[in-house]
């Protein structure tokens, strides 16, 4: 199986912040990766796939980045809508595997 | 209306089993392969199983190969999730999740809100 480590597992900002999240896969994936963010008691939304394109609707502060075995994604300006949990996944290969997460936090 | 709505979970017994469906609306879900992606209490999310849009092909996580079962019903857009032999483990939400596109493996784009499974004596 594909394993996808995240770094770091929790971080803390403060509202108009840069922050990078890296994502880094124990294999080479190509462009197989998504970014997914999740906000407490609901489902998942899809932020970005094929490693750097952004889904429709997403705003544009978010980005990806990367190819083969290492990928971030970057929240620019953070806003008080983005603290939430962020996950990687791979589409490589079944299993689907995701990243065990990123919590952001208000600092 | 709500693209993806789960429904059946629910408290059972170790050993029990349980039948989870998705009901699909507002896509052509015959036209995509659809996921189970579940996520224990406090946890991150696992990938639990897929099948093909014309149901000919099944993938499974292996901490449920053999156990769980996935089909689904064109006719009716409904997807289901035949789950048996349930240990504590398996206590989770379950979310089924539509692949963007028919053949490449891009991303889920579309999730539904979760139902609730409890493996508890």
């Amino acid at each position: 199986d594909i394993q996808l480590t995240q770094s770091p597992s929790f971080l803390s900002a403060s509202v108009g912040d840069r922050v990078t999240i890296t994502c880094r896969a124990s294999q080479g994936i190509s462009s197989y990766l998504a970014w997914y963010q999740q906000k407490p008691g609901t489902a998942p939304k899809l932020l970005i796939y094929a490693a750097s394109t952004l889904q429709s609707g997403v705003p544009a502060r978010f980005s990806g980045s990367g190819s083969g075995t290492e990928f971030t994604l970057t929240l620019n300006n953070l806003q008080p809508e983005d603290f939430a949990t962020y996950y990687c996944q791979q589409l490589s290969r079944y299993p689907r595997t995701f990243g065990q997460g990123t919590k952001v936090e208000i600092k | 209306q709500v693209p993806l709505v789960e429904s059946g979970g629910g408290v059972v017994q170790p050993g029990g089993s349980l039948r989870l469906s998705c009901v699909a609306s507002g896509f052509a879900f015959s036209g995509f392969g659809m996921h189970w992606v579940r996520q224990a209490p406090g946890k991150g999310l696992e990938w639990v199983a897929f099948i093909r849009f014309d149901g000919f092909y099944k993938f499974y996580a292996d901490s449920v190969k053999g156990r769980f079962t996935t089909s689904r019903d064109n006719s009716n857009n409904t997807l289901y999730l035949q789950m048996s032999s349930l240990t504590s483990e398996d206590t989770a939400v379950y979310y089924c999740a539509k692949d963007q596109l028919r053949y490449d493996p891009e991303a889920f784009d579309i999730w539904g809100q979760g139902t609730m499974v409890t493996v508890s004596s």
